[in-house]
This record gives structure tokens, sequence and C-alpha cells, in this order.
């Protein structure tokens, strides 16, 4: 398996313009994790989707942030308009059911 | 809301020490989770533990678990470069994981 694949895997963009994060999770996983990673909050959990249906998306930090999972096999985290403070990498992660969550490599967001 | 709290958070070792790391979480999780990442790169599972008192060996690291105190470590032994990274413990509630700080740990030659 090619494990959790994720696009870009860099990403310069100059603040106020949408941004979208890709993730491809493994075959036959039904959860999706979205996941934020900065040096001062640590990894935070922004959604989860589970059989591509939004579970919970109480840690999404405000509404400039969506994400969707319209099949199985993708899912897109979207911001619009970008901040600097926005400035992270993102993490895709996938499971069954409650088992061991796989990461993908990770998107590099620089907002500018 | 679970916490998960992991110390020290920043670690350097000599080469051929040992040293264990601690992972603390607030309330009931169903399983424990280990995870390395490192510099630049993403997130790989180490260990899982389901039940109190599991323990699980690979290498030079051992996890184990005390869901009484809700507490688990990752003892290395004999430390050797490539185990410069950094660890993470997670603790999960349902279909979620929340994540210790991390502890940064450096092997010194």
């Amino acid at each position: 398996d090619a494990g959790v694949i994720q696009s870009p895997r860099h990403e310069v963009t100059e603040m106020g313009q949408e941004v979208t994060l890709r993730c491809k999770p493994i075959s036959g996983h039904d959860y999706l994790f979205w996941y934020r990673q900065t040096m001062m909050r640590g990894l935070e959990l922004l959604i989860y989707f589970n059989n591509n249906v939004p579970i919970d998306d109480s840690g999404m930090p405000e509404d400039r942030f969506s994400a969707k999972m319209p099949n199985a096999s993708f899912s897109t985290l979207k911001i619009q308009p970008s901040e600097p403070r926005d400035s992270a990498v993102y993490f895709c992660a996938s499971s069954w059911v409650t088992d061991t969550q796989y990461f993908g490599p990770g998107t590099r967001l620089t907002v500018l | 809301e679970l916490k998960v709290e992991q110390n020290p958070l920043f670690l350097s070792m000599q080469e051929g020490k040992n040293y264990t790391i601690y992972c603390n979480y607030s309330t009931t999780s169903d399983r424990l989770y280990w995870y390395r990442q490192d510099p630049g790169k993403s997130l790989e599972s180490l260990f899982v533990l389901l039940s109190n008192g599991a323990v699980k060996q690979e290498g030079r690291l051992m996890a184990s678990l005390d869901t009484k105190a809700r507490l688990s470590t990752l003892h290395i032994t004999a430390a050797v470069h490539d185990l410069s990274a950094t660890y993470f413990c997670a603790a999960g509630a349902n279909e979620k994981l929340t994540f210790g700080t991390g502890t940064r740990l450096t092997i010194i030659p």
C-alpha cells in the first residue's frame, strides 16, 4: 500500500489567497483525520470524518477553514482567505475504526 | 476533556545510557500510542498499548501502560544516535487521539 498521500508537499502563498490541501487515505480505512502542527500549539486535531461524513469539526479554528470528503478516496482542507498565522504543517491521517492512525507526509504551508 | 502531558520536553542523552519518557493522561482512555517524528518528517507509529500492564518492546525501546495511574512510559536502553527524534504519546477516547507535547530526544556521542 502506498500509505496516506498528501499534496502539495509545500505551499507558499500570499495572505488573502485561497489554499487547498489534498489527501488520499489508505484504501479500506473508514476514518480520516486532519491535524495541524505548529511549534507553539503542537499537534491539533482539526476535523475528522467517518465513512466520508464529518463527525467532529470542533478543532477547526474559524470559518475560514473548511473540509470535505466527497468519496472514500479523497479529502480536501481549504483555507479562504489565508492568513500568516495559518502557516503550519498540515497532516492527514487515516485509520480502520479505532486502530492505529497512519499519517501522511504532511503539507508545509507558508502564508506570507 | 482528555489532556495528555509528557515529560521531559527536551532530553539530551549520552550514547549507551538509559532513560525514560513519561506520559500522563487526565481521564479514562481505551488505548495509548507512541509515535516517532524525525525532523521535517511525518509521524511513525511505534507502539499501541491496549490494557493495564501492557508492555511492548522493539529493539532498544520499551513501552508500558498503567491505566490505574493513567501513566505510560517509554524506556530507552543503551541509547544510540539513530534514536534521536521527537517522541509523542497519544491517548485515545472513542475515535479521537489527543497528543502530548512531544519529547525531543537528542543522543550525544
